[in-house]
């Protein structure tokens, strides 16, 4: 098993959609949780961290359940701004290190 | 304030030869981390230097060196380079190493190519 698993993508959806993306880790003592997003060619930039209480910045929802070790975020009223690939990414402790996962690809068309 | 530069930004070298790759912290950070994106794939932790130390190593090869100097800039160092070790670097700085929601800064990269 994978230690941080994504849905395949891409998706594709038009302006304005709600979009789910889900994640999964593997490591059950995992510390800290987060989606950073990544631009084509360019490097990965944090969207927003995850907490257990679950967390939502404007149009982005986060939710983490540890017991299920699932991650995942959802996006509202997609722009075509928001085509990127999201990358689901869990502290697994110990030095602060991220794991990645391979990311999901959101296309947004008009 | 300074964000994270990484040099040189696109690179071709042959199987066999050496590589450095270069990267400047965010001024106040003491923490770099380097990793591997391969092409589809999420990036890979290689490994993170904390105060001029390394602090933690990926699933990486040991001809993956690197060093963090006093300034807290670092240097990736690969030995032996192979056709799989084509891929984007990236380095990654942050304040401190035991802060698990401590936001990591990434660079726009190295790009590298093995011919």
């Amino acid at each position: 098993r994978k230690e941080v698993e994504q849905d395949p993508g891409p998706f594709n959806v038009p302006e304005g959609a709600t979009v789910a993306f889900n994640c999964t880790y593997s490591n059950s003592a995992s510390q800290s949780f987060f989606w950073y997003r990544q631009d084509c060619r360019k490097e990965p930039k944090l969207l927003m961290s995850v907490y257990s209480s679950g967390n939502e910045d404007g149009r982005f929802t986060a939710q983490l359940n540890r017991a299920s070790q699932y991650i995942s975020l959802l996006i509202r009223d997609s722009k075509l701004s928001d085509s990127a690939t999201y990358l689901c990414v869990v502290n697994m402790g110990g030095y602060s290190t991220l794991t990645f996962g391979k990311g999901t690809m959101l296309l947004v068309s008009p | 304030e300074t964000g994270v530069t990484q040099s040189p930004t696109h690179l071709i070298k042959t199987r066999g030869q050496q590589v450095t790759l270069r990267c400047s912290s965010q001024s106040g950070h003491n923490t770099v981390s380097w990793y591997q994106q391969a092409l589809g794939q999420g990036p890979q932790f290689i490994f993170q230097y904390y105060r001029e130390e390394e602090n933690g190593r990926g699933n990486f090869p040991p001809r993956f060196s690197g060093l963090q100097f006093p300034n807290y800039s670092s240097e990736l160092n690969v030995n032996a380079l192979e056709l799989d070790d084509s891929a984007l670097y990236l380095c990654a700085s942050s304040g401190m190493a035991a802060d698990y929601y401590n936001e990591q800064f990434f660079g726009p990269g190295t790009r590298l190519t093995v011919l």
